[in-house]
């Protein structure tokens, strides 16, 4: 098994380009989630979802949007990227509330 | 006040030594995660639990509900266990959300 898998490892954006990072898993888990990790900070929850066709805000959702169309991906969609969207992003996955596990994240530069 | 302190910040140790790391939380919470973040970024799970005490090899994770504390163990550290160690709770009601604490940065030296 892969695991959770995230593309791309690193990119840099400019201010006002959109993105999409995309994440998938191969372990048939029904919960996905995204977070960021800030310098110093702990990581934060974005968005998460319980399921195909079900998805719902975390602690930081603004200007970010997603969507889950299947089981196994759960992609990030940064419309708009602005410097505060600096970050590293992890996607992570779990069967319904136990232990997650974490992609090997993005690390996301907006200039 | 953050939901999740973590003590302390950063931690140097010497090979062989136990270490103690501690997380106090300030809501109630159905499960507390410790998660272990590699140098290069990757993170693990180490143990998800509500009660008691787990046990995995030299790593050893408790939880005291009634004080909201919970620590992290490691006997006989080894530089291989230099880290940031990251405590995090889902807080009852039915949330799926973690919070998490800023992490304790473990150096061990040989």
């Amino acid at each position: 098994n892969a695991g959770v898998t995230q593309t791309p490892k690193f990119r840099i954006l400019k201010i006002g380009q959109s993105m999409t990072l995309q994440c998938a898993q191969d372990m048939n888990h029904n919960y996905m989630y995204w977070y960021r990790q800030d310098p110093g900070m702990g990581l934060k929850l974005i968005y998460y979802s319980v399921g195909a066709g079900i998805t719902d805000k975390g602690e930081v959702p603004n200007g970010y949007n997603v969507s889950r169309s299947t089981t196994e991906d759960f992609p990030l969609r940064l419309e708009l990227a602005a410097p505060s969207q600096t970050s590293v992003y992890f996607c992570a996955s779990s069967y319904e509330s136990r232990e997650q596990y974490f992609g090997p994240g993005t690390r996301l530069t907006v200039t | 006040k953050n939901e999740v302190e973590q003590s302390p910040q950063n931690l140097t140790a010497q090979e062989g030594e136990f270490i103690t790391i501690n997380c106090s939380y300030s809501v109630g919470i159905s499960a507390l995660h410790w998660l272990q973040q590699h140098p290069g970024g990757g993170i693990v799970s180490l143990f998800m639990l509500s009660s008691g005490k787990k046990k995995h090899g030299r790593l050893i994770a408790t939880i005291n509900i009634q004080e909201k504390h919970s620590s992290l163990h490691i006997t006989a550290s080894h530089p291989r266990d230099s880290a940031v160690y990251i405590c995090a709770v889902r807080s009852t009601g039915g949330s799926e959300k973690l919070v998490f604490g800023k992490g304790t940065k473990l150096t061990v030296n040989p």
